[in-house]
């Protein structure tokens, strides 16, 4: 069955730093989104792409974050300059056109 | 401001039990509401309700949605130790927005 992937598992970066969450969505879907979950808290709506460009983001989604689909397959989340409070579990989601959409296992960002 | 609510907190219950889970929604065009069950990691899917009154079953699970009085309810039959998970609904609009969960405890 197909499912969405993410990498990596866990990432451990120094507050100041880039990263660059990977994900790849199942294959022939067409709605790409970005949650995160701090721990203990719950899943929080970041950002929603679709035909190649931001559907919808939300409040947290700031200068700070950009998305990108740099090729038929890939899905990234890029964090310019990490803060100690982006530390978060941070899931990415795929769904076809029905709204029943699928989430990947996961990264786990710690930013010390 | 779209939010969805989700009751109880916590659950604690025994192998056997029957539980209903709620999820009360405010979402301004909404669409669908959503229901997963998140073990360790990630949420995975149990069910999509789009239509008022119409119950959605898989095995000892099932949900149903009034879109009158804005809440769903998540029933699960002859609890397992293995249904121990956070319970999380979703509304969809443009966007998703989840609520807290319920914590759900089967003692053996």
């Amino acid at each position: 069955e197909p499912e969405v992937t993410q990498t990596p598992s866990h990432q451990v970066t120094q507050m100041g730093q880039e990263v660059i969450l990977r994900c790849v969505p199942i294959s022939n879907h067409l709605y790409f989104y970005w949650y995160r979950q701090i721990l203990g808290q719950k899943v929080e709506f970041l950002v929603s792409f679709y035909n190649n460009e931001i559907s919808e983001k939300s409040e947290i989604f700031d200068d700070q974050f950009s998305v990108e689909r740099p090729d038929g397959s890939n899905f990234t989340l890029k964090i310019r300059s990490t803060k100690l409070e982006d530390s978060a579990m941070y899931f990415c989601a795929s769904r076809r056109s029905t709204d029943t959409q699928y989430f990947g296992p996961g990264t786990r960002l710690t930013v010390l | 401001e779209d939010k969805v609510v989700q009751s109880p907190l916590s659950l604690v219950v025994h192998e056997g039990d029957t539980v209903t889970l709620n999820c009360s929604y405010e979402v301004t065009n909404f669409r669908s509401l959503l229901w997963y069950k998140q073990e360790k990691k990630a949420p995975t899917f149990l069910f999509m309700l789009t239509s008022s009154g119409i119950e959605k079953k898989s095995g000892r699970l099932s949900s149903i949605l009034d879109k009158k009085e804005l809440f769903s309810i998540l029933n699960i039959t002859a609890t397992q130790t293995g249904d121990s998970a956070i319970y999380l609904c979703a509304g969809a609009t443009y966007k998703y927005i989840f609520g807290t969960g319920t914590r759900l405890k089967v003692l053996a």
